[in-house]
């Protein structure tokens, strides 16, 4: 069964600083895998996704992860934060060529410091 | 277009009770999930649709739980006998279903609370 860990539940960066969020995730065979944002009282919102193309993903809004079958990690990142930034993040995993449902990860609670 | 709808955004009732919720998925996509999300927790899947056929239930759905997309177009979910283990935000979302990473889209969730 695949899963995906996110280790801690919150995050506090400053503004301009870099941020990392990481993903570990566990699956039998090779995934897909997601970032996913959630601002307060809106659905959540595809940041970017691993298809097994190219191991560096790029996203929307700055945001970037890297594929890392060695380590089994799919961290997101984004070189300088911004206070609207401000939101939960969650990684998610899916099986290639089964099923459609995606396995989310406990998320991270991002809070951006002025 | 404008995105997942859930209807309604919030619900309370009192353990016993049953409950039905509404999603209106984006036109012209054929898949539809359902997801519940409790405090401190990321989405568990619930179920999917490919048009009006029910694919996939997870072992959370039980039998009090029941979905449907009886056209292929909007869901429902209905929670029969509610308890209070069953508060939470319950999502949906929606993809274009072409076979391939297509992306889900969620809509704003409809958030239970059982008394």
């Amino acid at each position: 069964a695949q899963s995906v860990t996110q280790l801690g539940s919150h995050v506090s960066v400053s503004e301009g600083a870099l941020v990392l969020l990481r993903c570990n995730y566990s699956s039998s065979v090779p995934p897909y895998l997601f970032w996913y944002v959630q601002y307060p009282n809106q659905g959540l919102q595809l940041l970017l996704k691993y298809t097994s193309a190219a191991t560096l993903v790029k996203g929307i809004n700055g945001f970037e992860a890297e594929f890392k079958k060695s380590e089994t990690s799919f961290h997101l990142t984004k070189p300088s934060a911004h206070m609207s930034d401000a939101a939960e993040y969650f990684c998610a995993v899916r099986k290639q060529g089964g099923s459609e449902k995606l396995v989310f990860g406990k998320g991270m609670k991002l809070t951006v410091n002025p | 277009d404008t995105g997942v709808s859930q209807d309604p955004r919030h619900k309370i009732t009192k353990r016993g009770q049953n409950v039905t919720f509404r999603c209106d998925p984006i036109s012209e996509h054929n898949r539809l999930y359902w997801y519940r999300q409790t405090l401190g927790q990321g989405p568990e899947f619930l179920t999917y649709f490919q048009n009006e056929a029910q694919l996939e239930k997870s072992r959370l759905l039980s039998d009090r739980f029941s979905a449907e997309r009886p056209k292929g177009s909007f869901s429902t979910l209905e929670i029969q006998r509610t308890e209070q283990g069953d508060s939470a935000m319950y999502l949906c979302a929606s993809s274009i279903g072409t076979g391939g990473v297509d992306e889900q889209f969620f809509g704003p969730g409809t958030r239970l609370t059982v008394l």
